[in-house]
């Protein structure tokens, strides 16, 4: 089944201890996304990436990293998390980078809370 | 600020009614994206209609778009509780080249009563 898949799905951790959420699609996509989602501001993106070694800041990137060693993971770092990123957040990808002509398939999400 | 704008924010029907969302935007664009989003689950892709298009149906969904009102639809006929989610808009805007990204809208909350 062609899906995208993160983990941890809810972490509760502390401010300051590094974490990773991971992402694995499983359809070659070249293209790769994170997003957080959070009430009344909707979906804003924080990173992206075109293809494997290729990144790229997105609307929101203070505080985050991203690697894309291999095609199919995508994993987003929070060396030193702060309150401010407790928020729900998304991996998605798409075939390519040319998101004004084909969907984007997302991961069912991570909540994550920042104490 | 946000490329698109959905309207309204929520919305209560009872099943087998007709729900329409609006989404509005503001700078022109190629294609335009509907999608639903289950409570606690990822997005999903519902339809895309290009800027050329006027109407584009899908099941019980029909999208309507107004390039002249930069503004587009979402019609579900004959709702189903199971069509309670929230349902968003993106709409894309030119990063350089022939990249795009898409910016999603807030979204519109459906609800739908059995």
């Amino acid at each position: 089944e062609a899906q995208v898949t993160q983990n941890p799905r809810y972490l509760i951790t502390v401010t300051g201890k590094k974490l990773t959420v991971t992402c694995s699609q499983n359809m070659n996509h070249e293209y790769m996304s994170w997003y957080r989602q959070d009430p009344g501001l909707g979906l804003r993106q924080i990173y992206y990436s075109m293809n494997v070694e290729v990144t790229d800041k997105g609307d929101v990137p203070e505080g985050y990293k991203v690697s894309r060693k291999e095609k199919r993971n995508f994993p987003l770092i929070l060396e030193s998390p702060s309150p401010n990123q407790t928020s729900l957040y998304f991996c998605a990808s798409s075939r390519t980078g040319d998101l004004s002509n084909q969907p984007q398939h997302f991961g069912d999400g991570t909540r994550l809370s920042i104490l | 600020s946000q490329q698109g704008e959905e309207d309204p924010q929520a919305l209560s029907i009872q099943e087998g009614e007709n729900a329409t969302m609006n989404c509005s935007y503001k700078t022109s664009i190629n294609n335009l994206q509907w999608y639903r989003q289950n409570s606690g689950r990822g997005l999903v892709h519902l339809i895309l209609i290009r800027s050329n298009e006027r109407e584009k149906h899908s099941g019980r969904l029909r999208v309507t778009l107004d390039t002249s009102k930069k503004s587009s639809s979402l019609l579900i006929t004959a709702s189903r509780a199971a069509d309670t989610a929230s349902y968003f808009c993106a709409t894309d805007r030119n990063s350089g080249g022939s990249n795009y990204k898409l910016t999603f809208g807030k979204g519109t909350l459906l609800t739908v009563n059995p």
